[in-house]
Order: structure tokens, then C-alpha cells, then sequence
């Protein structure tokens, strides 16, 4: 195991709805990044956070915002969810913000959009 | 923008047959990544590769950089069932944020 975890591992919301997920990176590790996985496809970068400040973004929508916290824990907020928005929530840790560290991820929240 | 091409999509052979997974992105990368997703799991890190024309071997698995670092393969040798899965590579750019690009991963179904 990786040592990052998240919560919750799944979850059902309405359209129109906001959800917050959570993730705990590993021991050591101050970047965290998100990405979106629909099924059948890879991940897809949604974006990285480094020591609680935001470190690149993908082609989301801002309604797609996130937090990082002192404990390098961190949240992805979605506002005004819509079908599209069913997928696997991954997120990876990794132990600097730097290209060329491994990003180990967690085990995902499946989160489904009625 | 940047994308990261993967094939085939699927890929299905008899236990003991060899498979290659092939990668191509639109640009130059700084690295590539390659990560195994078991069914109704989460992408696993297998390797790392950052030099052009790098080649590493992790038992019966071989990978790959392209010497132009915008292509990369990874090549099982005498499949078994336990290598069963999704097979993503992630490209990184050269902006130093640590985005990664995944292919669309290729699915490997082993008869036993």
C-alpha cells in the first residue's frame, strides 16, 4: 500500500449538488495532486497542490477548487456537479512538487452524479 | 495541448505469449511514467524513465524511452494470468509542475 488514503470511497450525489473529498497524502510528502478518471479512460490532471499553494491546473472548470492544509492533507471541492462529473477521484502524493518524483496514489472515490 | 497517445487499446493473449504496450506523445517529455490499474483498483507505479534511449528491466518487464524522449514501450515477456490489468504511461512536460499526461492505457486479458 501507498499510505495515502481517501474518503469516502463512494459516493452518490443529484446534479446541481457540491461535494468535498478528502485526501492524506504519505508521510513525508508535501504535494498532492487530483485527477479525474471516467471510466474507460486514464486519469485525467485536474490539479496539484505544493506546501498549501496551488501548482498547476488542468482544463477544469472553476468549479473544480481544492485546499491544502498545514498537515499536507488535502480537499476537492465540486460545485454545481453535473452527469459528466461520474468518475474515480484519484489523488497522488509525492514527496516534492519537482518533474521527476513519483506520484504514489490512493485507492480513489467513486463518485456517482444522478 | 499535449496529449499522450496509447496502443492497442485492448489486448488479449494466451498465458505464455508476449505483449507490448506502445506510447506516443505529441511533444518532447521531460519524463514518462508507467502504472498498472488492476480492475476496480487504482493505477500502481511501476518504473520511471527520464534518459533518452533508457531502457529498464523489472523481471519479465522491459521498458523503454524513445531516443526523440516521445515514445516509450513497455514489453512483457511470457505473460501470466497475475498480469491482468490496465497498463497506463503518464508523460511529464517539461514545465516542472509534476502534471502528469496518461495515455489512454491498453487492457490486458491473459487465458490461462
Amino acid at each position: 500500500e501507498t499510505g495515502v488514503t481517501q474518503s469516502p470511497t463512494h459516493l452518490i450525489k443529484t446534479r446541481g449538488q457540491q461535494v468535498t473529498l478528502r485526501c492524506s497524502s504519505q508521510s513525508g510528502h508535501n504535494t498532492v495532486s487530483w485527477y479525474q478518471q471516467a471510466l474507460g479512460q486514464g486519469p485525467q490532471f485536474i490539479f496539484q497542490y505544493y506546501r498549501e499553494e496551488e501548482n498547476g491546473r488542468g482544463n477544469f472548470p472553476p468549479r473544480f477548487s481544492g485546499l491544502q492544509f498545514p498537515n499536507y492533507s488535502s480537499e476537492l471541492n465540486v460545485n454545481a456537479l453535473e452527469l459528466d462529473d461520474s468518475a474515480l477521484y484519484l489523488c497522488a502524493s509525492s514527496l516534492s512538487g519537482i518533474s521527476t518524483d513519483t506520484q504514489y496514489f490512493g485507492p480513489g472515490t467513486r463518485l456517482t452524479v444522478l | 495541448g499535449q496529449q499522450v497517445m496509447q496502443i492497442p487499446q485492448y489486448q488479449h493473449v494466451q498465458e505464455g505469449e508476449d505483449f507490448t504496450t506502445y506510447c506516443n506523445s505529441s511533444t518532447t517529455l521531460s519524463n514518462i511514467q508507467w502504472y498498472k490499474q488492476r480492475p476496480g483498483g487504482h493505477p500502481v507505479f511501476l518504473i520511471q524513465l527520464v534518459k533518452s534511449g533508457e531502457v529498464k528491466k523489472q523481471k519479465r518487464l522491459t521498458f523503454q524511452f524513445g531516443e526523440a524522449k516521445k515514445n516509450s514501450s513497455l514489453h512483457i515477456t511470457a505473460t501470466q494470468t497475475t498480469d491482468v490489468g490496465t497498463y497506463f504511461c503518464a508523460g511529464r512536460d517539461s514545465s516542472n509542475t509534476g502534471k502528469l499526461i496518461f495515455g489512454q492505457g491498453t487492457t490486458l486479458q491473459v487465458k490461462p
